[in-house]
């Protein structure tokens, strides 16, 4: 089945650096969202990315969709204690309304 | 937005009990995921309950150990059956809006099985 591989699986960053977080998948993906829980939290939706070539941001955080629809990002400028917490890309698995998630990205920030 | 009641939060169970958890939504939808995330993991989807039929079940996971109802739009309830110590996770139901162009979910139930 599809799947969508993330990288890195962990990664600790000093305040104020930047944070990258990348999804890839050997199919196209009809679209591809985001979610960020924090500990001890659910997941909670950031964005959802349609388009070859899309870029999208909300404050420090860029998402992008790769012009093949194959892979996406989400870059954090200058991270913030506020951005701590797992953040999970999302695609729908073939042409149903399944929902699967990648192996996420931890981050944590020193400050 | 959908809102999302879920319940129990947490509880601690013994091995071979059983545990239901219920999911309560503010307004009325077609579908509701539940999802398990073990300590540490990413979501695995359990199991699609549409109302008025039967879940549909993922790879790995049946209606005899994991029996889902649903009987109308607003609520759903996941039962984790015959507990072993493995079931020990964090269960989050979901919703979609309309066009599933974004997942909202429930605070989850910790459970624990010794």
């Amino acid at each position: 089945g599809q799947q969508v591989m993330q990288i890195p699986q962990y990664q600790h960053v000093q305040e104020g650096e930047d944070f990258t977080t990348y999804c890839n998948s050997s199919t196209t993906l009809s679209n591809i969202q985001w979610y960020k829980q924090r500990p001890g939290g659910h997941p909670v939706f950031l964005i959802q990315l349609v388009k070859s070539g899309e870029v999208k941001k909300q404050k420090r955080l860029t998402f992008q969709f790769g012009e093949a629809k194959k892979n996406s990002s989400l870059h954090i400028t200058a991270t913030q204690t506020t951005d701590v917490g797992t953040y999970f890309c999302a695609a729908y698995r073939g042409y149903g309304n399944k929902l699967v998630f990648g192996a996420g990205t931890i981050l944590r920030v020193k400050s | 937005s959908a809102v999302i009641s879920q319940k129990p939060s947490r509880d601690i169970c013994q091995r071979g009990t059983s545990l239901t958890i219920q999911c309560q939504v503010d307004s009325q939808v077609t579908m509701m995921f539940w999802y398990r995330q073990q300590p540490g993991q990413s979501l695995t989807l359990i199991a699609t309950a549409n109302q008025g039929s039967e879940a549909t079940y993922e790879s790995g996971f049946v209606i005899d150990k994991f029996p889902i109802s649903r009987p109308n739009l607003t609520f759903s309830t996941l039962t984790v059956s015959n507990m072993s110590p493995e079931d020990s996770s964090i269960y989050l139901c979901s919703v979609g809006d309309r066009g599933l162009e974004k997942l909202f979910f429930g605070s989850g139930t910790q459970l624990s099985v010794l």
